[in-house]
């Protein structure tokens, strides 16, 4: 069975530019979150998407935004890139339908902001 | 706010031996705690974890222990292999929190021969 696969697995860009990064879950997993690594802070919650309904929001500006589709592949962007925004963006899937459901994680996008 | 807290950044072991990896909580709401592993250019996978019912949980090496009065819970790795050599992230999550994992910042852990 695939795992979780991000895309794309580098990425270069420069302040005030805006980016997407693409997660495609397990097979079956319906619930897709997203986290940002930087470091010395670890893993810090963005967002988790559930058929295609953000259920879950951490603490980060509007400029992180996200969604699903009917596939449960997942998006996210973030718009007027800041320095402050290089890191490793993580997403996870689940099944999802309770609490604590295990969460498979992909490999990871390294955004690098200039 | 860290509401996880993961006070070492790092930890050397001989092999053979016992790691112990910390991990300090403040949010009484937390009732399901996790460690995940991460080596350099994968995901974070899971290890071990426990409900806040439960005061231990084993699987192999690895031995979870929870001290809720304390709000800590520790990682036993017996015997460390140097495979065991990566970071260690603890995390909480809530009821009604569904997947949002709250993580600690990390124990980097090298296992030497």
């Amino acid at each position: 069975k695939a795992g979780v696969t991000q895309t794309p697995r580098y990425l270069i860009k420069t302040r005030g530019q805006q980016v997407t990064l693409s997660c495609s879950p397990i097979s079956g997993h319906r619930s897709v979150s997203w986290y940002q690594q930087t470091p010395g802070q670890g893993l810090q919650f963005l967002f988790e998407y559930f058929s295609e309904t953000q259920r879950n929001k951490g603490n980060f500006p509007g400029r992180f935004s996200g969604r699903q589709f009917s596939n449960s592949r997942s998006e996210m962007n973030v718009s007027t890139l800041e320095l402050g925004d290089s890191a490793l963006y993580l997403c996870a899937s689940s099944w999802g339908l309770a609490d604590n459901n295990e969460q498979f994680f992909g490999p990871g996008t390294r955004l690098t902001v200039l | 706010d860290q509401q996880v807290k993961q006070n070492s950044p790092s930890l050397s072991v001989q092999e053979g031996r016992i790691s112990i990896l910390n991990c300090d909580y403040t949010n009484s709401m937390f009732d399901y705690f996790l460690w995940y592993k991460k080596y350099p250019a994968e995901g974070p996978t899971f290890l071990i974890s426990i409900s806040s019912i439960k005061d231990k949980n084993e699987d192999g090496r690895f031995t979870v222990f929870l001290n809720k009065s304390a709000k800590h819970l520790s990682l036993h790795i017996v015997p460390s292999q140097p495979g065991d050599s990566a970071v260690y992230f603890c995390a909480a999550s809530f009821e009604g929190g569904y997947n949002k994992l709250i993580f600690g910042a990390g124990t980097r852990l090298a296992v030497h021969p």
